[in-house]
């Protein structure tokens, strides 16, 4: 069976630009979040969708946005990007929303902005 | 303080070490408790859920201590392929799945 699968695996931008990732889940999974990972720190919660609906939201800038479609699949968008914006964007899907329910990563994608 | 604190290392241990990390968590309405195993430069997997009496997997166990608000693993007879970050991972009452990692502690085995 087909992980989380997340695209493209590397980007490079410029500050000012906007990127938008795409993400999609293990199939069965109606639940995907959004991590950003900055070298030598754990992962940070952006988002988290079930069912087509935001269910959370981290502590990010209104730069920040995303969306699930009906298929489950996901887009991360951020717009006008700055430097502190690289980092490894992380999707995770799950086949349940709560607390117990545990999250399979994506291999990231790895986004550089100069 | 942050939510969750774990010891940066990196530990370096030889082969066959057994070796323990602990995390502390700040959030005493924590409801679930996970390790995640991160190779470098990889997604973060996950190695098990910790259970409040605590739980083993094979070379690996895992305990609980509400009280303290620590969560502790055991890896015993370490390998080679053990090498990598682990992270304590915690998910609060109405978190949804919205997880709060530590910043990782980092293995080293060694021959």
């Amino acid at each position: 069976d087909a992980g989380v699968t997340q695209s493209p695996t590397h980007l490079i931008k410029t500050r000012g630009q906007h990127v938008t990732l795409r993400c999609s889940p293990i199939s069965g999974h109606k639940s995907v979040s959004w991590y950003q990972q900055v070298l030598g720190q754990g992962p940070q919660f952006i988002f988290q969708y079930y069912e087509k609906e935001e269910r959370g939201r981290g502590n990010f800038p209104d730069r920040f946005s995303a969306r699930q479609f009906p298929n489950y699949s996901s887009e991360l968008n951020v717009n006008a990007l700055l430097l502190g914006d690289s980092a490894l964007y992380l999707c995770a899907s799950s086949l349940l929303t709560g607390v117990y329910s545990p999250l399979h990563f994506g291999n990231g994608t790895r986004l550089t902005v100069t | 303080r942050k939510e969750v604190e774990q010891d940066p290392g990196p530990f370096n241990v030889p082969e066959g070490a057994t070796v323990a990390f602990n995390c502390t968590y700040s959030n005493s309405a924590s409801q679930s408790f996970f390790w995640y195993r991160q190779d470098c430069r990889k997604e973060p997997k996950l190695l098990m859920s910790v259970y409040s009496s605590g739980n083993e997997d094979g070379r690996f166990t895992a305990q609980l201590n509400r009280a303290s608000q620590y969560i502790s693993l055991l890896i015993r007879d370490s390998k080679l392929s053990d090498s990598a970050t682990y992270l304590c991972v915690v998910n609060a009452v109405g978190g949804g799945n919205k997880l709060t990692f530590g910043t990782g502690t980092q293995l080293k085995v060694e021959l």
